[in-house]
């Protein structure tokens, strides 16, 4: 079943406390993003990955790292999480032409 | 990136046809126009897409005129599953960023 995960699907945490989100997918999709989602702001990408090791900054990445070593992983890094990065988080892969992407089921991170 | 206008919500009842429309006046050539539905707690899912004319699939109808500044999502027989937030996107397959609007929220009603 081709699907999307990601770990934790909650997360309390304390401001400063580094925390690695992890997405995986078994599509051998070659694009993979981040976005988080907050009340009244929508969808905004964080960062996306078009292929292993290639990596490239969304509309909001400050207070983000991500990696690409493999094809079918893409965690998503707060080194000194703040709360103004409680949100909720997805995943999302696509295709090499990646116009259908397929989410995750998101991650709900609370910064206290 | 075109930059895609949708109304905020929208009202319907069961067993009716909703439109949707979204404007992307700014819409590049090679852009196509893609839809997601998205309930609450959960991730986006893929409606349709389409470049020009009409594309059906089983849920949905896209219609997109001529000048491709505008698109007009279809639900046919609308249930209160219907009920969601429906995002349009304009953007090209190598466009790596992807931005997505502020969504129109769907109410159904018995």
């Amino acid at each position: 079943e081709a699907q999307v995960t990601q770990n934790p699907r909650y997360l309390i945490t304390v401001t400063g406390k580094k925390l690695t989100v992890t997405c995986s997918q078994n599509m051998n999709h070659e694009y993979m993003s981040w976005y988080r989602q907050d009340p009244g702001l929508g969808l905004r990408q964080i960062y996306y990955s078009m292929n292993v090791e290639v990596t490239d900054k969304g509309d909001v990445p400050e207070g983000y790292k991500v990696s690409r070593k493999e094809k079918r992983n893409f965690p998503l890094i707060l080194e000194s999480p703040s709360p103004n990065q409680t949100s909720l988080y997805f995943c999302a892969t696509g295709d090499r032409f990646h116009n259908e992407q397929f989410f995750g089921p998101g991650t709900r991170l609370t910064v206290l | 990136l075109a930059k895609t206008t949708q109304p905020i919500s929208m009202d319907s009842y069961e067993g009716q046809e909703v439109n949707i429309t979204c404007s992307h006046n700014n819409i590049a050539t090679n852009d196509y126009i893609t839809w997601y539905q998205q309930f609450p707690s959960q991730g986006p899912r893929f409606i349709i897409q389409g470049y020009k004319t009409k594309v059906t699939n089983e849920v949905a109808s896209l219609f997109i005129p001529a000048d491709r500044k505008s698109s007009t999502l279809s639900l046919p027989r609308v249930s209160l599953s219907d009920t969601a937030v429906y995002y349009c996107l304009v953007g090209y397959s190598s466009a790596s960023k992807i931005i997505f609007g502020s969504g129109t929220r769907l109410s159904i009603r018995p």
